[in-house]
């Protein structure tokens, strides 16, 4: 099974600030990678596919980057909507895995 | 509109049994993989299960293997999820989500996710 490992676990910023999360795979997984968004209460929504695919009607503030193990998720300049959990998620191998998420909290 | 509204979810004895259901709308349904991810209180998500396009094949997690059978009715444009042996660890929200195709043998992110459906298992 593909362990993936979220850093930080927690992330205190300001709007306007420029966020970065990162995700390691314990082994490699190419680009086969996304990120999801999931608001309180909410149901997860994908934000990006394939390492650095924004998916519809992702704002362009949000961008990924990677291969291989190492993969980041940076927010250009947070907005007040984007404190949230994100999660990433492999799908290079079964079982698909997800990351244990890194949430982004207002500082 | 693209939907996924899950049903079924509720309150089970532990060792009872549970089918969910997910119904889909705005999509060639018979086209998708369709799948099954939870999340426990307060903790991460964690994938269940998945189903290919013609039902010809079908993935289940490690943790749930014996004890979950996802199935689906494309005339229904309905997907399934029947559990069984219920433990306390299974109380989640169970979520239904598509994912993209690429190809017959390549299927991408969870692009589609349902609202959820909650399952308590307890005494």
């Amino acid at each position: 099974e593909i362990v993936l490992t979220q850093s930080p676990a927690t992330l205190s910023l300001s709007p306007g600030e420029r966020a970065t999360l990162s995700c390691r795979a314990s082994q490699s997984i190419s680009s086969l990678l996304s990120w999801y968004q999931q608001r309180p209460g909410q149901a997860p929504s994908l934000l990006i596919y394939d390492a650095s695919n924004r998916a519809t009607g992702v704002p362009a503030r949000f961008s990924g980057s990677g291969s291989g193990t190492d993969f980041t998720l940076t927010i250009s300049s947070l907005e007040p909507e984007d404190f949230a959990v994100y999660y990433c998620q492999q799908r290079s191998s079964w079982p698909l895995t997800f990351g244990g998420g890194t949430k982004l909290e207002i500082k | 509109e693209v939907k996924l509204v899950e049903s079924g979810g509720g309150l089970v004895k532990p060792g009872g049994s549970l089918r969910l259901s997910c119904a889909a709308s705005g999509f060639t349904f018979s086209n998708y993989v369709m799948n099954w991810v939870r999340q426990a209180p307060g903790m991460g998500l964690e994938w269940v299960s998945s189903i290919s396009g013609s039902s010809s094949q079908t993935f289940d997690a490690d943790s749930l293997k014996g004890r979950v059978t996802i199935s689906r009715d494309n005339a229904k444009n309905s997907l399934y999820l029947h559990m069984h042996s219920l433990r306390a660890e299974d109380t989640a929200i169970y979520y239904c989500a598509r994912r993209m195709v690429y190809s017959s043998t390549s299927w991408g992110a969870f692009d589609v996710w349902g609202q959820g459906t909650v399952v308590t298992v307890s005494s």
